[in-house]
């Protein structure tokens, strides 16, 4: 079984600045790894994943997220927030092979204020 | 882009009554998923379908859940006698291909209210 940890469930931050959105994972087998993004009254839109490769992944809206094995963490980061970006963030893992059920994190709350 | 559509958006419901959520994946798509999420908590996965037959469910997806694909474009969940711990957001997504590798795509969801 998978796990997702979250820490952080409220991260405000001023326009610009960058964030880091934490998450950590275990799993007794390989996984794969995404962030999501649910904008309020909506559902979950892909931002990124990582299935092999490159450990640095970039995804849409300027997000990249880089896969750390040893640490077994995917944090989310962004150079330079924009007030568009508040938003609910989940980290989720799917096995690999052929199961494909998303085991999410408990969310993160990213506020973006002037 | 293609979308997952579900209705109604909100569906208020008496605590004891059957209730039924509707999605229509994107066209293409073979396999299909319902999740949850209790206000303020994590999303939950309930089940996923493939082939008119349910892959795999999780503990929280008991007797009182069904799910169907009634015909080429809607796949539904059924709640036969709702209890107040049912309130919540119910997601349904959908993939192109089996696998964990497979991004799922997400409907905006319907909430349950059960009064």
């Amino acid at each position: 079984a998978q796990s997702v940890t979250q820490l952080d469930s409220q991260v405000p931050v001023f326009e610009e600045a960058p964030v880091e959105l934490r998450c950590n994972y275990s799993s007794s087998v390989s996984v794969y790894l995404f962030w999501y993004v649910q904008y309020p009254n909506q559902g979950l839109q892909l931002l990124l994943k990582y299935l092999s490769g490159s450990t640095l992944v970039k995804g849409i809206n300027g997000f990249e997220a880089e896969f750390n094995k040893s640490q077994t963490s995917f944090h989310l980061r962004k150079p330079s927030v924009h007030i568009s970006d508040t938003a609910e963030y989940f980290c989720a893992v799917s096995e690999t092979g052929t199961a494909s059920k998303l085991t999410f994190g408990t969310g993160t709350r990213l506020q973006v204020t002037l | 882009e293609p979308e997952v559509t579900q209705t109604p958006s909100h569906q208020v419901t008496q605590m004891g009554q059957e209730v039924i959520l509707r999605c229509v994946p994107i066209s293409n798509h073979l396999y299909f998923y319902w999740y949850r999420q209790i206000l303020g908590q994590k999303v939950e996965f309930l089940v996923s379908f493939y082939n008119n037959e349910i892959s795999e469910k999780s503990e929280i997806f008991d007797d009182q859940f069904s799910v169907e694909r009634p015909d080429g474009s809607n796949f539904t969940l059924k709640i036969r006698s709702t209890k107040l711990e049912d309130s919540a957001m119910y997601f349904c997504a959908s993939t192109l291909r089996t696998g964990g590798n497979q991004p799922q795509h997400f409907g905006d969801g319907t909430r349950l209210s059960i009064l």
